[in-house]
């Protein structure tokens, strides 16, 4: 499986605010998601990062509240901007793996907002 | 089993018995499903799949379960020990892309010495 590594790990931050997530894996893949995982709940989906091209987002999600980018097939970046409490989450970045089918997770992001 | 609210529902388990976590999916097209393990603080670890075409799975004293008609999954843990204290995690493919899947709500696996 390939090697997703998350920046920053977690971090706390006024509302208001806006908070770049990096996420770098250690090969080329093709598909790339970015997860939330509310405090004791389970992950939903917020985009597919697709590369050269704009972010597809799932239902109420939207690109002006998460801006992504995915420069390249192993660098993605979620933002979560003009934070407020209600963000407070984990943020997961997740890959493909090479047999196109198992979905694997970086250590995630967690995310205070005050 | 399903969570209500911000409470996932607890599974106590005594160190060396078999514990069954049980998942209900959304989907009846669903043609490819994983199990998860998160530990405190880690993300989510890929544990086993299976595909729509089969109905059991074994992996290293791991068994996963998949009942179609009803739309249930469920994940056997043999001989549970303490390193397997967890919140385990169904997932359904979404069907329309890979990658994409739709979680269950979670159950919590606590092991008792």
């Amino acid at each position: 499986s390939a090697v997703i590594s998350q920046k920053p790990s977690r971090d706390i931050c006024q509302r208001g605010t806006s908070l770049t997530i990096q996420c770098q894996v250690d090969s080329q893949v093709t598909m790339m998601f970015w997860y939330r995982q509310q405090p004791g709940q389970s992950l939903t989906l917020i985009a597919t990062a697709n590369q050269g091209s704009e972010a597809t987002y799932e239902s109420g999600f939207v690109i002006d509240k998460f801006p992504i980018s995915r420069p390249n097939l192993t660098f993605s970046t979620l933002t979560v901007s003009n934070m407020s409490p209600e963000d407070s989450s984990i943020y997961l970045c997740s890959v493909v793996g090479e047999d196109g089918e198992k979905l694997f997770f970086g250590s995630g992001t967690q995310l205070s907002v005050l | 089993g399903e969570s209500v609210g911000l409470h996932l529902p607890t599974l106590s388990v005594q160190e060396g018995d078999n514990s069954i976590i049980n998942c209900a999916y959304s989907n009846s097209a669903s043609d490819y499903f994983i199990w998860y393990k998160q530990e405190s603080g880690k993300g989510p670890q890929f544990i086993i799949d299976i595909r729509s075409n089969m109905d059991k799975r074994q992996g290293q004293r791991v068994t996963v379960l998949l009942n179609k008609t009803v739309k249930h999954l469920s994940l056997q843990i043999a001989a549970t020990q303490p390193g397997d204290s967890a919140v385990y995690f169904c997932a359904e493919n979404m069907g329309d892309s890979w990658g994409k899947f739709q979680f269950g709500a979670g159950t919590q696996v606590v092991v008792t010495p």
